[in-house]
């Protein structure tokens, strides 16, 4: 296992359209984590799941943003009807319960987008 | 979470050691101060932790203020490939939530 995998690495897209972005957590991982970072700031918290339950969400999330994570494997991020305030970095992280005292989270390199 | 506070930017020479500061004045006795970077194009990943004394591992040292109301992460010899956007953040413990970023510092190495 080579770590947090996320797909694509880069999309461009025009304005109104919808994107989804996929992530791929280390195995057996069983908490993850979105996160959106513009430039020049650090990532800001998305949502995140354990196993297949979505806990907690910003407000960041509009309507417009749903994720999912069937049977607690992968996750995607959809945005509908994206807007150009919608680019930037979305970065994926996981981590596991049993290391509670460190509760590192490994991250992805992330998914660009960029709105036209 | 309690808010850190860490400058933009900082400057090192190559093979020298690097001292970023972090404040957290306002931290709980049950905070860990933990440290993260992010290399350019790459997402961030863990450096270290601690809770009240100094910590040692293979990337870096991480010296707590006897009050816990500051750290030191220290990078003994910096190479190029160190410099990165360093985060200083705290995590209650046993905290499986969300990590708050602030705007970090940059390290920039200079050859």
């Amino acid at each position: 296992d080579t770590g947090v995998s996320q797909n694509p690495r880069h999309k461009i897209t025009k304005r109104g359209q919808n994107v989804t972005f996929r992530c791929d957590p280390i195995s057996e991982h069983n908490r993850l984590y979105w996160y959106r970072q513009t430039l020049g700031q650090g990532p800001e918290f998305l949502t995140y799941f354990q196993n297949e339950a979505q806990l907690e969400k910003s407000r960041l999330l509009s309507d417009r943003f749903s994720a999912e994570r069937p049977k607690g494997s992968f996750s995607t991020l959809e945005i509908q009807r994206t807007e150009q305030g919608d680019s930037a970095m979305y970065l994926c992280a996981s981590s596991l319960d049993s290391d509670l005292a460190k509760n590192i989270q490994y991250f992805g390199a992330g998914t660009r987008l960029s709105v036209l | 979470d309690a808010k850190t506070t860490q400058p933009n930017s900082m400057e090192s020479n190559e093979e020298e050691p690097v001292h970023l500061p972090c404040n957290h004045s306002t931290i709980s006795g049950t905070d860990y101060i933990h440290w993260y970077r992010q290399l350019p194009s790459q997402g961030p990943e863990y450096v270290i932790h601690g809770l009240t004394s100094n910590v040692n591992n293979r990337m870096a040292s991480l010296a707590i203020a006897e009050d816990r109301k500051s750290s030191t992460l220290i990078l003994h010899r910096a190479t190029l490939r160190d410099a990165a956007v360093y985060y200083c953040i705290l995590r209650d413990w046993g905290s499986a939530r969300q990590l708050t970023f602030g705007s970090g510092t940059q390290l920039t190495v200079l050859p």
